[in-house]
């Protein structure tokens, strides 16, 4: 059973650009949630999908949208890239019904320049 | 608003040693509280979940305890290795309904052969 899949693994983009994140959850789960993770800061929660719909949302400027496939998979986009953009996205994906508990993926790395 | 401070930031111990990781949350109404483990440039590996109503937990060489009073949670680590150099990272989840995870910024430590 796969768990929790990202892709790319790496990504470098420039100032101004836009990026898409893919993540896939792990078999029968749910839901799915995006985190930023800043070099030496804990993750900081951006939104959480389910039903296709943005369930919550974290303190991210309009920048940063999703988007959750009838499949359960997830797309983290973020526009008008900064040099702060620069970090660790982090999937995360739960079962609603089991207490939400979340697993995570291995990360996308995305360097801004 | 919810904090979580992780003391120390680092920690250098040599092998076989016993040690104590520490959490702190300002807000005592957490619905459960978990700790992680990541390595370097890597994703989340939950160690151990304990629930709002729990004291603590235990996986082989470690147990965490909850004090939700004092806002206070420890990470017990027995007879260290150098397999156990990582960065333990504590979160707390403030309601059943909520998918929102809040972490601290993580100890990062090194177990020296």
């Amino acid at each position: 059973d796969a768990g929790v899949t990202q892709s790319p693994t790496h990504l470098i983009k420039t100032r101004g650009q836009q990026v898409t994140l893919r993540c896939s959850p792990k078999s029968g789960h749910d839901t799915v949630s995006w985190y930023q993770q800043a070099l030496g800061q804990g993750p900081q929660f951006i939104f959480q999908y389910y039903e296709e719909e943005e369930r919550q949302r974290g303190n991210f400027p309009d920048r940063f949208s999703g988007h959750q496939f009838p499949n359960y998979s997830s797309e983290l986009n973020v526009n008008a890239l900064l040099l702060g953009d620069s970090a660790l996205y982090l999937c995360a994906s739960s079962w609603l019904g089991a207490g939400n508990i979340q697993y995570f993926g291995a990360g996308t790395r995305l360097s801004v320049l | 608003k919810q904090e979580v401070t992780q003391i120390p930031a680092a920690l250098s111990v040599p092998e076989g040693e016993n040690l104590v990781l520490n959490c702190s949350f300002t807000d005592s109404a957490i619905y459960n509280l978990q700790w992680f483990r990541q390595d370097p440039g890597k994703g989340l590996t939950s160690l151990l979940l304990i629930q709002s109503s729990q004291r603590e937990q235990t996986s082989g060489r470690l147990n965490a305890s909850l004090d939700k009073s004092s806002g206070r949670s420890t990470l017990y680590i027995a007879a260290s290795q150098p397999g156990d150099s990582a960065t333990y990272l504590c979160a707390v989840r403030g309601g059943s309904n909520t998918g929102k995870l809040i972490f601290g910024q993580g100890t990062t430590l090194q177990v020296k052969p």
